[in-house]
């Protein structure tokens, strides 16, 4: 169905620490995948994408995997700082049609200091 | 800096006013969209529009009308605001089909 879901709503990592946001997508035809970041009271902002004849895309800090087999993605965050925190969001799109973004709910990420 | 404009971070509406969201993009971009964001809900696509004087329906269209006069302006039309329609909304566009999209800030909508 049309749904992109994360594993947990919530993630709390210390400053410094390395922080891992995973996402479950549905549409094994899905084509391109993207990270957004948004801060509060705020737009959401684009991180990094990657598309399904990939498996892995940095940027910086940041590094986003793709496991087609088990539709799977995942945003890596090196060195987390205060500026992380924020809700996190994946998305996707499915070769074929419109070319909408199907969206998940979100993650959010809490820096501890 | 490519840009996605929302004319308004805040608006106070009265129930049963016709509501104008504005939304303009300078990245010569094909498509726009409008969502609305809710806790708990995500994001929910209201309309989009893929060409100028060009609109098709989203998940939830009810209660709303667009405008794509112009290739760089969306207008999201409340054509007679309730208190349900209160939300953060959030225009975004993008080059095509093959990119992603990028958001405006957000207008967060209280209607009264």
């Amino acid at each position: 169905g049309e749904s992109v879901g994360l594993h947990l709503p919530t993630l709390s990592v210390q400053e410094g620490d390395n922080s891992i946001i995973n996402c479950a997508y549905s549409n094994s035809a899905s084509d391109y995948f993207i990270w957004y970041k948004q801060e509060s009271g705020k737009g959401p902002q684009f991180i990094i994408d990657i598309r399904s004849n990939m498996d892995k895309r940095q940027g910086q800090r940041v590094t986003v995997l793709l496991n087609k087999t088990v539709k799977h993605l995942s945003l890596q965050i090196a060195a987390t700082q205060p500026g992380d925190s924020a809700v996190y969001f994946c998305a996707e799109k499915w070769s074929g049609n419109t070319g909408k973004l199907i969206f998940g709910q979100g993650t959010t990420l809490q820096v501890k200091p | 800096d490519v840009k996605v404009t929302q004319s308004s971070r805040y608006l106070v509406k009265r129930t049963g006013e016709k509501v104008f969201l504005e939304c303009v993009q300078d990245m010569d971009h094909e498509n726009m969209f409008w969502y609305r964001q809710d806790p708990g809900l995500g994001l929910r696509l209201i309309y989009f529009s893929y060409d100028v004087k060009m609109k098709e329906k989203g998940d939830i269209p009810e209660g709303y009308s667009v405008s794509r006069e112009k290739k760089e302006r969306f207008s999201l039309i409340l054509e007679s605001a309730s208190t349900n329609q209160t939300s953060m909304y959030l225009c975004a566009s993008r080059r095509d089909r093959n990119y992603g999209y990028t958001f405006g800030s957000g207008t967060r909508l209280t209607v009264v």
